[in-house]
This record gives structure tokens, C-alpha cells and sequence, in this order.
């Protein structure tokens, strides 16, 4: 299937510093959707993005749609323990099959 | 968890067998899927369904089967074909298709099945 390509694959940030996660596609995407996935734990969704340009914050987390909507990034500001995981991006296809990148697994020095 | 439930969590077998996982959910949710996730390769598509009695391949369906025979169950056998079935494997549902939490996937606790 189509995919999307997540970079970087690992994360290894300090605490309080900043950091940004890539999910591209070579296709335009009708919407890119985010999930987190805790060690040991299953996904669970965080965002969904569809409009170009858009750009969604929760408390720290900055999501963006690229303007062209072939890309996105996660954004995290001041980087803390309780964001270890590893965060995927998804996309939705016509046939409705969701399909999810390689993740990027981040982990924090404190 | 979410109101979807796998299990067993944790399963064993032996080479050669078969082995069904069970997801049942609550949510009243037409869609449901079944991934398999290893290390490093993020999460792929086995079989999803859009409603009862009618199920799709996803990306990597050989050697596992499935049944929608109820709008609450969605079970997967893996079956002795499959070559690598030590994994770990999740459920999950989607909501529907209108408002603003539409085609969401909410995801069980997963089954983590190992063959000996």
C-alpha cells in the first residue's frame, strides 16, 4: 500500500530541549492523523490534520499539514520524560485502510 | 481497553500450530482492524473490516484468516502458514465516518503471541 515515510527513526533528546518529527509522502493525503505509543503500551491517537497549512497545538505538541499536504511534522517543545514513546503518523486511504509509518521511538536524557 | 478487549495478552505455541486471537468491542463501531506490529517497522495491516460479514486484505494477509460474524467480534487465526508469526498483534476500531473524531482508530491492549 501507500505508504508514509517518518524520519528521523530514533530521538534521543535531552530534557527541556526541543525537538520535531517528519512524516512524508510522495502522494497527496487526504488527511494524516497521529498516535502515540507508550513502551509496553498500544497506540493511542493524539491528532488529525486536514487542511493544507494547518497547524494544531496541544500544551507543548505543535502538529503541522504541509501546504502542498504530502508532509507533516510533530513538534515538541521543552522535551520531558513523560514524552518517551514512539509516535507514529497514519494515513486514511480511499479504501479506508489506515496505514502507518515506521515511527519515531524517542527517548530523554534527564 | 477504550472498550475493546484482546486476549489472551500473552500466548505461546509451538511451531505449527494454529492460534485465533480474540477482539471484541463495546463501542458500537461498524470498522475494525487487526495489525501486526514487530521492532522497528512500525505497525502493518492484516485484514480490516467494514461491517458484518465482509472483511478486506490489508498489506500483509497471507497466512492469517478472519470472521466478522458479529458487529462486536472480530477474531484472527494465525494460522501454521504464516512464517514468522511471533509478534505482537493489535486490534482497534474506527469511529464512524461523520464529526470531528471521524475515522479514529481506537486500539486495544494488544495480544503478544510467541512460537516456540
Amino acid at each position: 500500500g501507500q505508504q508514509v515515510m517518518q524520519i528521523p527513526q530514533y530521538q534521543h533528546v535531552q530534557e527541556g530541549e526541543d525537538f520535531t518529527t517528519y512524516c512524508n509522502s510522495s502522494t497527496t493525503l487526504s488527511n494524516i492523523q497521529w498516535y502515540k505509543q507508550r513502551p509496553g503500551g498500544h497506540p493511542v491517537f493524539l491528532i488529525q490534520l486536514v487542511k493544507s497549512g494547518e497547524v494544531k497545538k496541544q500544551k507543548r505538541l505543535t502538529f503541522q499539514f504541509g501546504e502542498a499536504k504530502k508532509n507533516s511534522s510533530l513538534h515538541i517543545t521543552a522535551t520531558q520524560t513523560t514524552d518517551v514513546g514512539t509516535y507514529f503518523c497514519a494515513r486514511l486511504g480511499n479504501d479506508y485502510k489506515l496505514s502507518f509509518g515506521a515511527g519515531t521511538t524517542v527517548t530523554v536524557r534527564a | 481497553d477504550g472498550g475493546i478487549t484482546q486476549s489472551p495478552k500473552y500466548l505461546f505455541r509451538k511451531e505449527g500450530q494454529n492460534v485465533t486471537l480474540s477482539c471484541e468491542q463495546n463501542l458500537n463501531h461498524d470498522a475494525m482492524y487487526w495489525y501486526r506490529q514487530d521492532p522497528g517497522q512500525g505497525l502493518r495491516l492484516i485484514y480490516y473490516s467494514q461491517i458484518v460479514n465482509d472483511f478486506q486484505k490489508g498489506d500483509i494477509a497471507e497466512g492469517y484468516s478472519v470472521s466478522r460474524e458479529k458487529k462486536e467480534s472480530f477474531p484472527l487465526t494465525v494460522t501454521s502458514a504464516q512464517k514468522n508469526p511471533t509478534a505482537f498483534y493489535l486490534c482497534a476500531t474506527r469511529t464512524p465516518e461523520v464529526g470531528s473524531g471521524a475515522n479514529v482508530l481506537t486500539f486495544g491492549a494488544g495480544s503478544r503471541l510467541t512460537v516456540l
